[in-house]
């Protein structure tokens, strides 16, 4: 079946990085983008960006320019997602979620499938 | 960025009830909009795409209409398995923009 499955759980200190992983399985890899969406504690969602496994393109919100990157290794259909400097309001729950989209008389996107989420905290 | 504003911020209802849920883009969005339910320590999961369009899966007690800048998601029946919180997206530009979410409680 289509699944994501994602990385364990980090505990991170102020100033580090993280990365984390995001394996996909039951479908094409490359046909469709992989997004990223976090979750900070009570709160809601918050779209981080977007990338596309076929191009290699991504799309960053404008909020985690120069701080997040995100890759992949077709290979082994996983994607990744790398936020550095780390402070206290990066603790939150991080998804992926396969893009998926078509065009009629306008063009839709919407993300069908997600992974289960990974856990980063950020405490010193 | 586009602003997405959902109303109510929660509310409690019965199993049998209809509940409507209201999004407002502050601009145009044509009919890109997309609405997810999440339970409490899961993923959200998508229902309704491109506006009005089920998910394969969903039941079809859920609904979705608008275009524009106002949009809804209706419940027509509701069941004990549908609380939690329920979030509209926008997918007219980047960033993709949520609501700050309805919680539904199931009285």
């Amino acid at each position: 079946q289509v699944q994501l499955v994602q990385s364990g759980a980090e505990v991170k200190k102020p100033g580090a990085s993280v990365k984390v992983s995001c394996k996909a399985s039951g479908y094409t890899f490359s046909n469709y983008d992989i997004n990223w969406v976090r979750q900070a504690p009570g709160q809601g969602l918050e779209w981080m960006g977007w990338m596309n496994p076929n191009s290699g393109n991504t799309g960053y919100a404008q909020k985690f320019q120069g701080s997040v990157t995100m890759t992949m290794n077709t290979s082994v259909t996983t994607a990744y997602m790398q936020l550095n400097s780390l402070t206290s309001d990066d603790t939150a729950v991080y998804y992926c979620a396969r893009g998926q989209h078509y065009s009629s008389i306008y063009y839709y996107y919407y993300m069908d499938v997600w992974g289960k989420g990974t856990t980063v905290t950020v405490s010193s | 960025d586009i602003q997405m504003t959902q109303s109510p911020s929660s509310l409690s209802a019965s199993v049998g009830d209809r509940i409507t849920i209201t999004c407002r883009a502050n601009q145009s969005i044509t009919s890109s909009l997309n609405w997810y339910q999440q339970g409490p320590g899961k993923a959200p999961r998508l229902l309704i795409y491109a506006a009005s369009s089920l998910q394969s899966g969903v039941p079809s007690r859920f609904s979705g209409s608008g275009s524009g800048s106002d949009f809804t998601l209706t419940i027509s029946s509701l069941q004990s398995e549908d609380s939690g919180t329920f979030f509209c997206q926008q997918t007219y530009s980047t960033p993709h923009t949520f609501g700050q979410g309805t919680r539904l409680e199931i009285k």
